[in-house]
């Protein structure tokens, strides 16, 4: 498998524009996770899916912030609009729901808004 | 809820020298613990893992043992190189609960020096 894939790996944008982060799980896998990870918060965790379906989104940090899981290799999270803040990198993991669950994670998408 | 507590860093040795990174943990149930190591400009991965007390997790020349009494999972390494230098997080999971989700430590910075 090539594993968690993330894209794109860089993304700049201009404030109050659009921007939709994609990932595609390792097959097989039924949960995943949305983390970013800045200098000053560290590694959050925004958001995670069990078989599609949204568990936890109480890290998402504002409305302006959604995800998404059409289906089990796919998942999407959109800003708009966005934010010099919400510069950071944004990781992708996923898992098996299970015993001695280790996360896998993608390269991350490192996000610029300026 | 369950947490993670890690040395803060950053760490900064010189080459050959010996590490250890501290991490205990808060959690009920039976966790399985992790250390996760990551490169610059890289997405985690996992370093090791243990999945049940007095269990020792290896890799790479790293080591940790799951040590129940003390809530602890310290990572050791006998002699580091240049290469070691990463960030590391230590992690727990609690395999069929909270669909994986792990819950990871703030992460500790070492810096080896030649």
């Amino acid at each position: 498998d090539a594993g968690v894939i993330q894209s794109p790996r860089h993304e700049v944008t201009e404030m109050g524009q659009e921007v939709t982060l994609r990932c595609k799980p390792i097959s097989g896998h039924n949960s995943l996770f949305w983390y970013r990870q800045t200098m000053m918060r560290g590694l959050e965790l925004l958001i995670y899916f069990n078989n599609n379906v949204p568990i936890d989104d109480s890290g998402m940090p504002e409305d302006r912030f959604s995800a998404k899981m059409p289906n089990a290799s796919f998942s999407t999270l959109k800003i708009q609009p966005s934010e010099p803040r919400d510069s950071a990198v944004y990781f992708c993991a996923s898992s098996f729901r299970g015993l001695n669950t280790e996360a896998f994670f993608g390269q991350g998408t490192r996000l610029t808004v300026v | 809820g369950d947490s993670v507590t890690q040395m803060e860093g950053p760490v900064t040795l010189s080459e050959e020298a010996f590490l250890t990174i501290n991490c205990t943990y808060t959690a009920t149930g039976y966790p399985s613990l992790f250390w996760y190591v990551q490169y610059p400009g890289e997405g985690l991965q996992l370093l090791l893992k243990a999945t049940k007390a007095d269990d020792k997790g290896s890799n790479k020349g790293f080591e940790a043992t799951y040590r129940k009494e003390t809530t602890s999972f310290h990572l050791e390494k006998g002699s580091v190189q240049v290469s070691d230098s990463a960030v590391y997080f230590c992690a727990l999971s609690k395999g069929n609960t909270n669909a994986g989700k792990s819950t990871f430590g703030d992460g500790t910075t070492l810096t080896v020096k030649p």
